[in-house]
């Protein structure tokens, strides 16, 4: 079934270790998006990706690394991970409007299941 | 920097009973508001999207409205049912971020 898929849903890891997310989408979405979700902070947006080979920081992007080699992927790589970055993680896509389209607002964002980490 | 606010943060109401969910935006330079539903540990699913130049949408049971200029949005829910029960969320689109609120805590008693 088409969609946006995210694994593992759970992990539990350690501080210090790298951890990577992974995110797929079948879409061909353009855009896709990696948010954390803590209490008392809601939704916020880590790292975000334009099309393949390109990537922007969003509001919180320290402690992570994105790559995007392939349209249909977009994974999370916390390089050194730390406990507070225990969090629920998002990943998210959208496709590509033209600038006309764009003006309008017309798109909106599809999320995956999300990841639930535990760094310990 | 885009700050969202939705109140009240948790609500728990009788069967039937229509209800309004309220968002507010500090910045009025945005493309669309998105009002979304997110169920206990699962990911959020869009309900309703109101473009920046709309006053507002419906779909079912679901009303959102839009004053761009004064920053609030709200969601009218008619006649809850308890399947209503769950976490709704506001976020606006200001370009290739979306702003969210910290949600409403929606409980429909049967």
């Amino acid at each position: 079934d088409a969609g946006i898929t995210q694994s593992p849903r759970y992990k539990i890891t350690e501080t210090g270790r790298q951890v990577t997310l992974m995110c797929h989408q079948t879409w061909s979405h353009s855009y896709m998006f990696w948010y954390r979700q803590d209490l008392g902070h809601g939704l916020r947006l880590i790292y975000y990706s334009a099309a393949a080979d390109i990537t922007d920081k969003g509001e919180v992007p320290d402690g992570y690394v994105v790559s995007r080699s392939k349209t249909e992927n977009f994974p999370l790589t916390l390089e050194s991970a730390t406990r507070s970055q225990t969090s629920v993680y998002f990943c998210a896509s959208r496709r590509f409007l033209t600038s006309g389209r764009r003006e309008k607002g017309t798109d909106t964002q599809y999320f995956g299941p999300g990841t639930r980490l535990t760094v310990l | 920097k885009q700050e969202v606010t939705q109140i009240p943060a948790a609500l728990s109401v009788p069967e039937g009973e229509n209800l309004v969910l309220n968002c507010s935006f500090t910045d009025s330079a945005i493309y669309n508001l998105q009002w979304f539903r997110q169920d206990p540990g699962k990911g959020l699913t869009s309900l309703l999207l109101i473009q920046s130049s709309q006053r507002e949408q419906t779909s079912g049971r679901l009303n959102a409205s839009l004053d761009k200029s004064s920053g609030r949005s709200t969601l009218y829910i008619a006649a809850s049912q308890p399947g209503d029960s769950a976490t709704y969320l506001c976020a606006v689109d200001a370009g290739n971020m979306l702003t969210f609120g910290g949600g409403t805590r929606l409980m429909v008693k049967p």
